[in-house]
């Protein structure tokens, strides 16, 4: 049962414009949220994380939003480069026990010049 | 800094072998992770240790699976009598301890045939 979704398999943006890549959960007990890049051959880069008691989190050109009541969340890449073309996993933790991820499925973001 | 490191990077062994990955996390990261991802999927959490001790094991962990961690560096995920089922991207993380960010190595791709 996938506890953390992310619906859109891919994603095309042209450089310059904002990406925007979504997930949603369905665990109410998740109260910390992470955003991983992949690239191929290499191992999940970490990119940006929040809290549950915050709806917006910032660094740089990726803005990560919380909806709680939707049980939704959002990272923003604005502007889009063309080395943002990667996979971008969100990840979940339940309170209490920060040592388990769930992940999602990926989108695969591509970032045309 | 090194990041984390695993060994070999691709395997392939036929069906009912053993076999065995290494994983060398970065240096003074007491806690080390083990994922699977397949094909089209995010990485699932198999299991955690704290320095040596194995804190959780998801019961995706078959009896088939075990992972050590003997002297709290380097950590080993063995297989034995492999199936096909078993072919999947082993990813290894490590973290400087509780609520910090998970450091992903490379991965190691195993293939049963």
């Amino acid at each position: 049962d996938q506890q953390v979704k992310q619906n859109s398999p891919s994603l095309s943006v042209q450089e310059g414009r904002i990406s925007i890549l979504n997930c949603d959960y369905t665990n109410s007990m998740f109260d910390y949220f992470l955003w991983y890049k992949k690239y191929p051959a290499e191992g999940p880069t970490f990119l940006i994380s929040i809290s549950s008691i915050k709806d917006k989190n910032e660094d740089g050109r990726f803005t990560v939003f919380l909806n709680k009541s939707a049980k939704h969340l959002s990272l923003h890449i604005v502007p889009s480069q063309p080395g943002d073309s990667a996979v971008y996993f969100c990840a979940a933790s339940e309170k209490g026990n920060f040592n388990k991820f769930y992940f999602g499925s990926g989108t695969k973001l591509n970032v045309k010049p | 800094d090194t990041g984390v490191s695993q060994n070999p990077r691709h395997k392939i062994t036929k069906r009912g072998q053993n076999v065995t990955f290494r994983c060398d996390p970065i240096s003074e990261h007491n806690r080390l992770y083990w994922y699977r991802q397949t094909l089209g999927q995010g990485p699932e959490f198999l299991t955690y240790f704290q320095n040596e001790a194995q804190l959780e094991k998801s019961r995706l962990l078959s009896d088939r699976f075990s992972a050590e961690r003997p002297k709290g560096s380097f950590s080993t995920l063995e297989i034995q009598r492999t199936e096909q089922g078993d072919s999947a991207m082993y990813l290894c993380a490590s973290s400087r301890g509780l609520q910090e960010t998970q450091y992903f190595g490379p991965g190691t791709r195993l293939l049963v045939l």
